[in-house]
């Protein structure tokens, strides 16, 4: 595609629930990062992928945050027994290759809102 | 550990004003040091980025910014504001994987208003 995609672009739950949110990253790139972003703050790393594997998962808060990219494309990052603390944007970026000195493209993100 | 201080939440310039938004960064290593802008409903952009070589880089939209070492600092300026200049400017830094140490962390922002 054009460019980083992200679904849905809004998500509402309760209290408990179970969420995936989506990311299709740029054609080609390898790395792919997912961000949180809370209101008045900047974006907080959450796991970086290179191809299919984690290769630093050291920003999940917690065991109820997990992603996985199984074909070293698409991302899903699942969130279980979601509370009210994990509203946020969820935002997600790739880049060609995941050096450090790299441009990342980021999409516009996933509202999420736990009532 | 690597971070990053915005000083200024917010700031407000009149148009055709200096913009001069500041940027410290703490890194045990050389860093890499970016600009990032985020316009309304839209995803983050890259404005510049500084890794080696010349310490002063420009970017798109006419910003630049000024990597000096000796005052930890990234500091982003525009001669002249312009009103499509109003979003919110994140800077970050990265300490390379040759430090094991590939993920931006950004600062907390700093939201620009340009006063007509």
């Amino acid at each position: 595609g054009a460019g980083v995609s992200q679904t849905p672009s809004n998500k509402v739950t309760e209290k408990g629930k179970y969420v995936e949110l989506r990311c299709d990253p740029i054609s080609g790139h390898t790395a792919l990062y997912w961000y949180r972003q809370s209101l008045g703050q900047g974006p907080e790393f959450l796991i970086y992928f290179q191809g299919t594997g984690a290769a630093d998962d050291s920003g999940l808060p917690n065991d109820r945050f997990f992603a996985v990219r199984p074909e070293g494309s698409v991302s899903t990052l699942k969130i279980q027994r979601t509370e009210r603390g994990d509203s946020a944007v969820y935002l997600c970026a790739s880049s060609p290759t995941g050096t450090a000195n790299e441009k990342l493209f980021f999409g516009s993100g996933t509202q999420l809102s736990v009532l | 550990a690597q971070s990053v201080t915005q000083l200024g939440s917010h700031v407000s310039v009149s148009e055709g004003a200096l913009v001069l938004l500041r940027c410290n960064y703490s890194s045990s290593v050389p860093p890499y040091l970016f600009w990032y802008v985020q316009y309304p409903n839209q995803g983050l952009q890259l404005l510049l980025k500084y890794t080696t070589g010349a310490t002063l880089v420009k970017g798109i939209n006419g910003f630049e910014a000024e990597f000096k070492k000796s005052e930890t600092s990234f500091h982003l300026t525009k001669p002249s504001a312009h009103m499509s200049d109003a979003a919110e400017y994140f800077c970050a830094v990265s300490e390379g994987s040759n430090f094991g140490n590939e993920k931006l962390t950004f600062g907390t922002g700093t939201r620009l208003t340009i006063i007509p």
